[in-house]
Parts: C-alpha cells; sequence; structure tokens
C-alpha cells in the first residue's frame, strides 16, 4: 500500500529563520513526488514536481530535493507570507493517483 | 481563464438529503478528481476520469457517485448524506503530470 509521511505536523519559525520539511514515502514505483502549498480556505496550489533521486528544484526560497526514500522542501530565510500549510504527493507508477501526505503547518512570524 | 471552478462553495445538508458538487475546468484538459480532505488525514481520492466517458473509483468511493458530463465538466452526487460526509471537497484537472485544483466546497452534514 502506498504511503506519504510528513513531519513535523506543525512548524513554528522566525522570519528568517531557515529549516526543512519531511517527506517520507513508500510506493511500488514513483511516477512523480509533488509538492503543493494550501493557504486557509483555498485549494491546493502546485509548487513542484520531482522525478528522480537527486533532482532538485527552486522557486524563491523554497527548494525540494528527493532520494529514493524522501523528499526535503527546504525553506531558506522564510518571510510572514511563506506561512501555509505545504502538502506532499506521490504517485505510484501503478495507480497513476496522488497519494496525499496529511501535511506540514508553517507558521513564520515577524 | 478560470482554471478549476467548482460550486457551491458552502453547503450545509440534513441527513438523507442528496446533492451534486459541480465542477468545471477551462483548460483542456483530459484527466479530472475528486478528493475529500479532512483534518489530519490529507487529502482522499473518490473517484477520478482519465478522459470523457470513463470514471473509476479510488480509494473512498462509497457513498458517492461521478458523472464526467463533457470534456470541461465531472460533478460529484451524494444520493444520501451522511454525518461521516462533513468535510472539505477538492476537484483536480491534470496536464501531463501535474494536477491543478480548484478553491473546494465546504460541506456541513447534519
Amino acid at each position: 500500500e502506498d504511503q506519504v509521511t510528513q513531519s513535523p505536523e506543525a512548524l513554528r519559525l522566525q522570519e528568517g529563520e531557515s529549516s526543512s520539511l519531511n517527506c517520507s514515502y513508500t510506493v511500488s514505483g514513483l511516477r512523480g513526488l509533488f509538492w503543493y502549498r494550501q493557504d486557509p480556505g483555498k485549494g491546493p496550489e502546485f509548487l513542484f514536481t520531482l522525478y528522480s533521486a537527486g533532482e532538485e528544484k527552486e522557486k524563491e526560497r523554497l527548494k525540494a530535493t528527493l532520494t529514493k526514500k524522501e523528499s526535503f522542501l527546504h525553506i531558506t530565510a522564510p518571510k510572514p507570507e511563506d506561512s501555509a500549510t505545504y502538502l506532499c504527493a506521490a504517485e505510484d507508477t501503478g495507480r497513476r493517483a496522488l497519494t496525499f501526505g496529511s501535511g506540514t503547518r508553517l507558521q513564520v512570524q515577524p | 481563464n478560470a482554471g478549476v471552478t467548482q460550486t457551491p462553495k458552502f453547503q450545509v445538508l440534513k441527513t438523507g438529503q442528496s446533492m451534486t458538487l459541480q465542477c468545471a475546468q477551462d483548460m483542456n484538459h483530459n484527466s479530472m478528481y475528486w478528493y475529500r480532505q479532512d483534518p489530519g488525514m490529507g487529502l482522499r481520492l473518490i473517484y477520478y476520469s482519465a478522459s470523457e466517458g470513463t470514471t473509476d473509483k479510488g480509494e473512498v468511493p462509497n457513498g458517492y457517485n461521478v458523472s464526467r458530463l463533457n470534456k470541461r465538466e465531472f460533478s460529484l452526487r451524494l444520493e444520501s448524506a451522511a454525518p461521516s460526509q462533513t468535510s472539505v471537497y477538492f476537484c483536480a484537472s491534470k496536464r501531463e503530470e501535474t494536477q491543478y485544483f480548484g478553491p473546494g466546497t465546504r460541506l456541513l452534514v447534519l
């Protein structure tokens, strides 16, 4: 059974304090690993897709990396506007459906 | 270009009532999805449609039916609502490997 686990559940940072969010996954064959951002009361907003171990992608203060068992979302010098829930999802080559983790709620205080 | 739209935004039902959640996309995508999101559980797939005229069950299909009316529209129907169906429902459509989400419908079943 496909499984995606995110940690920590919640994270509070001071503005400028860098950190990383973890996503560990178990799938029979990984087609893609996805990161989304979700603001309160809104739908998930696509951030990144990673396809193979060693791949990295960046967007502003965010960088996503992928290993054979985990993905990390690194947040460098975060700002209050980075506060959101960050969701990780894995797509299995066999099922062609996303399995989501339960998310990390990030709060960045000024 | 509105992306993925959902109606209604919020609905209150009594146990046993029926309703249909509407979803439309204007991006000419073939695949469309329905998820539910509950606290602490992440998004779970209810049904999906790989193309017009086809639908398949996801992880939690019981109590729901779907219709892929045309390429643009994918509706989700609750025939006899139960309190366990209180949730936030998201529709998504897919381009290449990435799913794009609507703003969600918040459903409360009393």
